[in-house]
């Protein structure tokens, strides 16, 4: 069975602009979660979905958004980028609740 | 709320046992996680525990868990070169999010 997949895995970008990035769960799992992680704050919680809903959001400014599609694979999307958005982006699956979540590699982000 | 601690680095031998520690607050937590990171990678789930557990054992890892304390152990039989890392642990709530600690790097010295 095939891991959680995130594409792309390295993405340059300048302040201002948006960015997207993917992730495909587990074959199977409903719910897809995000994280970033930064040397200095860590491992954050962004947000999680199951069947297309948002069941809780971290403590990210309006900026961050995603969303879930009926096949389980979800998108964040970052406006307005930040030098401070420069960060590893890690998508998680697992099969309904927040049992055993298995990651994806990650999307790496820098923002110039 | 939630907050997860975790001491920063560890340096053992080869073939000696490495035991990382992890104290957390929630006590409503459902399920704790250890998680190891190797440079420019994901996180790769280890183990996980139920918290009405002690312990769990699988293969070359033991978990331990003191509900009271809210303390919780990994423990890494044999160390190898292969467990230089860093292990993250977390625990998960009933709002669909897990909870990190710092990390601690783990040195496998020869």
């Amino acid at each position: 069975k095939a891991g959680v997949t995130q594409t792309p895995r390295y993405l340059i970008k300048t302040r201002g602009q948006q960015v997207t990035l993917s992730c495909s769960p587990i074959s199977g799992h409903r719910s897809v979660s995000w994280y970033q992680q930064t040397p200095g704050q860590g491992l954050q919680f962004l947000f999680e979905y199951f069947s297309e809903t948002q069941r809780n959001k971290g403590n990210f400014p309006g900026r961050f958004s995603g969303r879930q599609f009926s096949n389980s694979r979800s998108e964040m999307n970052v406006s307005t980028l930040e030098l401070g958005d420069s960060a590893l982006y890690l998508c998680a699956s697992s099969l309904t609740t927040l049992r055993s979540p298995f990651f994806g590699p990650g999307t790496r982000l820098t923002v110039l | 709320g939630e907050d997860v601690e975790q001491s920063l680095f560890l340096s053992v031998r080869e073939g000696d046992s490495s035991v990382i520690n992890c104290t957390y607050t929630d006590s409503s937590s459902t399920y704790l996680y250890w998680y190891k990171q190797e440079p420019g990678a994901g996180l790769q789930l280890l183990t996980y525990i139920f918290s009405n557990m002690d312990m769990k054992q699988d293969q070359r890892l033991t978990v331990l868990l003191n509900k009271k304390d809210k303390h919780l152990s990994l423990r890494i039989a044999d160390t190898q070169t292969g467990d230089s890392a860093i292990y993250f642990c977390a625990e998960s709530t009933n709002d669909y999010k897990l909870s990190f600690g710092a990390g601690t790097t783990v040195t496998v010295r020869a």
